[in-house]
């Protein structure tokens, strides 16, 4: 059963870094890219970038490129996304999602079920 | 960027009524590169439809998805009390950003 696993939600000060991870499992975690979508509370969805973590190729949406930094660790089958200063403006749902096996952009077909991250001073 | 507009925003049915939801691109989305999610309070979005018109695994033939080009539609074609949900498309045509309609929100009337 192909399953992604997110950590737990984060409350944090504006200017703190924080990085969140998404686990793969029951599937070929470095054969599949990982997407990240970001869903600001009543809002709708935003696609942030994705990662292939054979290789770790990674594309970042315009609106999110040097915002964000996407990562993975292969060998512990785990997707990174992570902040170095974060902003009140930040506060939203996270989501992880599984795309394609060799196409960077595609739909997602199996998703992680979301890390709530809040920025408040 | 391809901006995908959904309507309507809000939709009012009862059960075993059909269900019309459009989305509509500023541009021809290459290959019908098109999908559609489903998003219940709470929970992940999940996948309903790829390429505009096949069902992702596991989901009920109530479900089908159309069009190309410019314009999208999925139809629902008996409501479920559990299809009420927020419901968007996507496209994935367009590199490199990949863009998501705004949503049509699928209330009991």
């Amino acid at each position: 059963e192909v399953q992604l696993v997110q950590s737990g939600a984060e409350v944090k000060k504006p200017g703190e870094s924080l990085k969140i991870s998404c686990k793969g499992s029951g599937y070929s975690f470095t054969s599949y890219w990982i997407g990240w979508v970001r869903q600001m509370p009543g809002k709708g969805l935003e696609w942030m970038g994705i990662i292939y973590p054979g290789d770790s190729d990674t594309r970042y949406s315009p609106s999110f490129q040097g915002q964000v930094t996407i990562s993975a660790d292969k060998s512990i089958s785990t997707a990174y996304l992570q902040w170095s200063s974060l902003k009140a403006s930040d506060t939203a749902m996270y989501y992880c999602a599984r795309g394609h096996p060799g196409i960077a952009e595609y739909y997602f077909d199996y998703w992680g079920q979301g890390t709530l991250v809040t920025v408040s001073s | 960027e391809i901006v995908l507009t959904q309507s309507p925003a809000t939709l009012s049915l009862s059960p075993g009524e059909r269900a019309t939801l459009s989305c509509g691109a500023s541009q021809s989305v290459s290959s019908s590169y098109l999908a559609w999610y489903q998003q219940k309070p709470g929970l992940a979005p999940r996948l309903l439809i790829y390429d505009a018109s096949s069902r992702a695994t596991g989901i009920p033939d109530r479900f089908s998805g159309s069009g190309s080009g410019t314009d999208f539609t999925l139809t629902i074609s008996r409501l479920e009390p559990e299809d009420f949900a927020v419901y968007y498309c996507q496209q994935y045509g367009s590199s490199p950003t990949i863009t998501f309609g705004q949503g049509t929100r699928l209330e009991i009337k």
